[in-house]
């Protein structure tokens, strides 16, 4: 297994610009999670969903859209990059059922820089 | 809101040492409670969850201790080695099934 991969590692964007972020789990996880971290800071969830087709609000969702068409796949858009946008983004999977540890797994992240 | 603190930010022992990482949470209705490990440019490991009803886990040189009433966790690193030097994050899931993260103790294990 892969586990949880996250597709570029590095990007640079202008203000303005658009991009969506790959995240993909092979692990058959119900739940999975885009969270960003700030130098010197603890991560904060952008947004997370529950299955295919079922998406919610994190603490930061502004500035950020995510779609979960299939249970393996959980991209995040950025519409109009902004300079506060420059972060390191990490996508997480779990599963999650009644009596579960509900352990999340984390891809190794994407370093992006907004100018 | 539940706010997490991670105090102290920073730790430098020499090899060898037995050390304690603290973790503090504000709201005590939280459903688990986890640490990871982040090596710079990677991403985070999870070493422990501990559930609610817990009150510590253990894995190998590392065990967890969780006081929910009094909004606290420890983590105990036993006969440290220059390989656990890492950050170290402490997460809180509540009912919402989100986690809140702590800033971090950033270790480091001198040879």
């Amino acid at each position: 297994n892969a586990g949880v991969t996250q597709t570029p590692k590095f990007r640079i964007l202008k203000i303005g610009q658009s991009m969506t972020l790959q995240c993909t789990q092979d692990m058959n996880h119900n739940y999975m999670y885009w969270y960003r971290q700030d130098p010197g800071m603890g991560l904060k969830l952008i947004y997370y969903s529950v299955g295919a087709g079922i998406t919610d609000k994190g603490e930061v969702p502004n500035g950020y859209n995510v779609s979960r068409s299939t249970t393996e796949d959980f991209p995040l858009r950025l519409e109009l990059a902004a300079p506060s946008q420059t972060s390191v983004y990490f996508c997480a999977s779990s599963y999650w059922t009644s009596g579960s540890t509900d352990t999340q797994y984390f891809g190794p992240g994407t370093r992006l820089t907004v100018l | 809101k539940q706010e997490v603190t991670q105090i102290p930010a920073a730790l430098s022992v020499p090899e060898g040492e037995n050390l304690v990482l603290n973790c503090s949470f504000t709201d005590s209705a939280i459903y688990n409670l986890q640490w990871f490990r982040q090596d710079p440019g990677k991403g985070l490991t999870s070493l422990l969850l501990i559930q609610s009803s817990q009150r510590e886990q253990t894995s190998g040189r590392l065990n967890a201790s969780l006081d929910k009433s009094s909004g606290r966790s420890t983590l105990y690193i036993a006969a440290s080695q220059p390989g656990d030097s890492a950050t170290y994050l402490c997460a809180v899931r509540g009912s919402a099934r989100q986690l809140t993260f702590g800033s971090g103790t950033q270790l480091t294990v001198l040879p």
